[in-house]
């Protein structure tokens, strides 16, 4: 799986938009990339996932950019619910493929 | 959607003893399920890949005689950790995924060895 480089922390206050960041030049071509979150002391929570375009689901959208080189997890209206550690992973498509974490960001959302 | 349970979310036990941890698919079958350990403040790191009706795959430097698995259904994976000592208490989480991309992740099992 490739790697992922995201920063270690990030703040955003309640009700603006958070825009997590995630590098991932080494991604290949058939790697998609995935976010995932942790609240604390519970297990992760899928968020959403994508290839080379864009997506948007009822929690979050994701923007890829052309060279797949680096994405952006984006929370249009963070709450304080949204307090996690995110992850951004790459892997190749299929359930039967292991989810490798790394460090992720720790989002603190402030009221 | 896919939901994921684990069994029990929390256990305390005594060093030397063995404890079963239970990890449910609840709503769809799963060939593969995958545990996970966290110790705290650190990341989830990989320990073991399940496959319903053959032995489990480990990552490196986890001992496959201290972390048993079976996944004797396309419902069921248990950990059993043999032998528990206090260096084994951890977060212990699984996943699985019914067909398709996702991975969905059981609510995590605290277990503190005393």
């Amino acid at each position: 799986d490739a790697k992922t480089t995201q920063p270690t922390s990030m703040d955003c206050a309640e009700g603006r938009a958070a825009n997590l960041p995630c590098n991932h030049s080494t991604i290949s071509g058939n790697e998609y990339v995935y976010w995932y979150r942790q609240i604390h002391s519970q297990g992760p929570q899928y968020i959403i996932h994508g290839l080379k375009n864009n997506e948007t689901n009822e929690m979050a959208s994701l923007i890829i950019t052309e060279d797949r080189k680096s994405s952006t997890l984006i929370l249009p209206h963070a709450t304080l619910r949204d307090t996690a550690v995110y992850y951004c992973i790459v892997r190749g498509s299929g359930g039967y493929q292991k989810v490798t974490f790394g460090i992720g960001t720790k989002l603190q959302v402030i009221p | 959607g896919a939901v994921v349970s684990q069994h029990p979310s929390w256990v305390i036990c005594k060093s030397g003893t063995s404890v079963k941890i239970e990890c449910r698919s609840l709503d769809f079958q799963a060939t593969t399920m995958f545990w996970y350990r966290q110790f705290p403040k650190q990341s989830l790191m990989l320990m073991a890949t399940s496959n319903e009706g053959s032995k489990a795959t480990y990552e490196q430097g986890v001992e496959k005689d201290k972390f048993l698995i079976n996944h004797a259904s396309l419902t069921l994976s248990t950990l059993t950790v043999t032998s528990a000592h206090p260096e084994d208490s951890s977060f212990y989480i699984c996943s699985a995924s019914p067909a398709g991309h996702e991975q969905f992740f059981g609510p995590g099992t605290r277990l503190t060895v005393l």
